[in-house]
């Protein structure tokens, strides 16, 4: 078990650009999360995927954002034309599908933190 | 609305001191309840759950909490703290639909004194 990964962890961009962030969840788990932490505040709530399916959306998610998970394994989460209130950290977490064992915990990645200049 | 608030921001010890930390929470039914910790730059731990029955419930690394219905509270305690749980401890919600997402409280700083 190695884990969620998350790719980058770091990334700055201009205001204007485009910015892709890829999540690997644990192997087997069939759910997938984003969230997004800000500066002082606990993770906020994005978007939940059940395999391939993207299932919820949360109203922070705006069209500049976009989220896929094909073939239900790695995830994607882009945003385009960014700005500067999109700066936060960027998290991701699985889980193993409903009726499983655990499958009320989350298990986190180390985030992406994206800094708009 | 499901909401979970942490009324301390920031809390400071010493070394070798007692901790608690306070959570409480807003949900229509029986919850899923969390303490994850997260150390800097770092994702998200967890520390302990609850899901049902024993209301005081054992963590990692010496941490425990206590779910309280009539209060809407989860405190998290450590009776001894050590320097390197210094960190930045949120408390969670699960909300039990289908996607099961987490409603976060804002956190509490803990810092430790030598």
């Amino acid at each position: 078990d190695t884990g969620v990964s998350q790719d980058p962890r770091h990334k700055i961009t201009k205001r204007g650009q485009n910015v892709t962030f890829r999540c690997d969840p644990i192997s087997e788990h069939n759910r997938l999360y984003w969230y997004r932490q800000t500066l002082g505040q606990g993770p906020e709530f994005l978007t939940y995927f059940q395999n391939e399916a993207q299932l919820e959306k949360s109203r922070l998610l705006s069209d500049r954002f976009s989220a896929e998970r094909p073939k239900g394994s790695f995830s994607t989460l882009e945003i385009q034309r960014t700005e500067q209130g999109d700066s936060a950290m960027y998290l991701c977490a699985s889980s193993p599908s409903r009726g499983a064992r655990g499958t009320d915990t989350q298990y986190f990645g180390p985030g992406t933190r994206l800094t708009v200049l | 609305a499901q909401s979970v608030t942490q009324p301390d921001i920031h809390i400071t010890v010493s070394e070798g001191a007692s901790l608690e930390l306070r959570c409480n929470y807003s949900y229509g039914a029986t919850p899923y309840l969390f303490w994850y910790v997260q150390s800097p730059g770092q994702g998200l731990q967890l520390l302990l759950k609850y899901f049902s029955g024993d209301t005081l419930v054992q963590g990692i690394k010496g941490f425990e909490a206590e779910f309280k219905r009539s209060q809407s509270s989860f405190n998290l305690r450590k009776p001894s703290v050590h320097w390197s749980d210094a960190a930045e401890y949120f408390c969670a919600v699960g909300v039990r639909t289908g996607t099961d997402k987490l409603i976060f409280g804002t956190g509490t700083r803990l810092q430790v004194f030598p």
